[in-house]
């Protein structure tokens, strides 16, 4: 199988603090791993992708400084929401590809359910 | 560039009718194709998908697609719906060289009644 798991399925903070969310591949090793953020009745919009060992590279518009990415190994993406406010409560849905080739499939996490209040 | 676009934000179909869902892309490139199912606060899941060879594809729960390259289609059916068929349906899109980026389609809501 290809299991993506994330940590927490849900979270409620306050406006000013910082949230982290893990994704993790649980069966497989993950080369890339993508971040995508969806509002409510709307579709996946990707914010970043993360390549283990590298910096991430982010889709234009998302700010790289409030969106932290970190791919310390091949089964673990972190997203870190910094001083978060209201307007990034969202669903944040995360992927990963078994390997490297086009052809691969992304298998997604359950997403995180984010409020900031 | 390319793009994804789901005619129909809402489907509704009776229980044991034909579910069809419509996707047209836009690609310069040729485009590898995925549909996916999302249920209520959960992530996606694969259906199906559309590299290359056969044009007909066959996925999980009775799904098929097929990809039409003079029509730039790659429409969503199942003969028989069923009630748990009811979810989110997202169309993506991605190709060679594009590091596997996925661009999804706005989605269509499939509602099924008895």
């Amino acid at each position: 199988g290809a299991v993506v798991s994330q940590h927490p399925s849900r979270v409620i903070c306050k406006s000013g603090t910082s949230v982290k969310i893990e994704c993790r591949s649980l069966d497989f090793q993950a080369t890339t791993m993508f971040w995508y953020r969806q509002f409510p009745k709307q579709s996946l919009m990707l914010m970043a992708t993360s390549n283990e060992g590298s910096k991430a590279t982010y889709e234009q518009g998302v700010e790289k400084d409030k969106f932290l990415i970190n791919h310390a190994s091949l089964t673990l993406s972190t997203l870190t929401v910094t001083s978060a406010h209201p307007e990034d409560s969202s669903f944040y849905i995360c992927s990963a590809n078994k390997g490297g080739s086009f052809q691969e499939t992304q298998y997604f996490g359950p997403g995180t359910r984010l409020l900031v209040l | 560039a390319q793009s994804v676009t789901q005619l129909g934000s809402h489907v509704s179909v009776s229980e044991g009718a034909l579910v069809l869902l419509r996707c047209n892309y836009s690609s310069s490139v040729p485009p590898y194709l995925f549909w996916y199912v999302q249920y209520p606060n959960q992530g996606l899941q694969l259906l199906l998908k559309y590299t290359t060879g056969a044009t007909l594809v066959k996925g999980i729960n009775g799904f098929e697609a097929e990809f039409k390259k003079s029509e730039t289609s790659f429409h969503l059916t199942k003969p028989s719906a069923h009630m748990s068929d009811a979810a989110e349906y997202f169309c993506a899109v991605s190709f060679t060289g594009g590091g596997n980026k996925l661009t999804f389609g706005t989605g269509t809501q499939l509602k099924v009644e008895l």
